[in-house]
């Protein structure tokens, strides 16, 4: 079983929709919970961070994180074409620990 | 320049060639890190430096040599590699692998291509 599962997509979705991507994980320890998201021939760019359950808001972005099941979420609202990208889902146990990755999903938001 | 600069952006390479990837830090960051992106697979950590030693090797073939010669530059020199080397290679850094989260940066990337 991979540490961190992430459905490759591709997800296409039209313009204005809510977009929701996930990830399941494994390791009970992981506490940090990140988002990337990289734009084709770009390096991941990091677009938010949450500690241990909860959700948190930035702009149009929702990150949620249940650690019960497992499993985290970002929302996107109002969807823009220029979300369209892939979306790395990240996490680590803490401090200096390593930072395991998702595959990515890619998304693609039709105008 | 400003963030995580790396150089060549693209790259191709016999299996026989020496080259090296450069990558430098604008942001005063303490860690670096060698990620591998390929098709497909999450990404691959292969070094981690923090305060220019080496701390995490993740059993990278020696074909894959690392240098950090100060806490701004990162060097990933490559000799004798496979096809199956042919990646995307990324830079990170980080301010503080002892704190928390570890929130990486990541430059451009280098797209390796071996013939």
């Amino acid at each position: 079983q991979k540490e961190v599962e992430q459905d490759p997509g591709p997800l296409s979705v039209p313009e204005g929709a809510i977009v929701s991507l996930n990830c399941t994980y494994s390791n009970s320890a992981f506490q940090y919970f990140m988002w990337y998201r990289q734009y084709s021939r770009k390096g991941p760019e990091l677009l938010m961070y949450t500690y241990s359950s909860g959700n948190k808001e930035d702009g149009r972005f929702t990150a949620q994180v249940d650690k019960s099941s497992k499993y985290i979420s970002l929302f996107i609202r109002d969807s823009q074409p220029s979300d369209s990208a892939t979306y790395l889902c990240a996490m680590n146990s803490g401090g200096y620990q390593k930072v395991t990755f998702g595959t990515g999903t890619k998304l693609q938001v039709i105008p | 320049e400003t963030g995580v600069t790396q150089t060549p952006r693209h790259l191709v390479m016999g299996m026989t060639n020496k080259k090296s990837l450069k990558c430098e830090q604008h942001l005063g960051h303490n860690a670096m890190y060698w990620y591998k992106q390929s098709a497909k697979k999450p990404l691959e950590l292969m070094f981690v430096y923090s305060l220019e030693e080496r701390v995490e090797n993740n059993s990278v073939p020696s074909r894959f040599s690392p240098e950090c010669p100060n806490s701004s530059h990162l060097f990933l020199h490559l000799h004798t590699l496979q096809p199956e080397d042919s990646a995307l290679y990324l830079c990170a850094s980080s301010q503080d692998p002892a704190g928390a989260p570890d929130t990486q940066y990541f430059g451009p990337g280098t797209r390796l291509t071996v013939l």
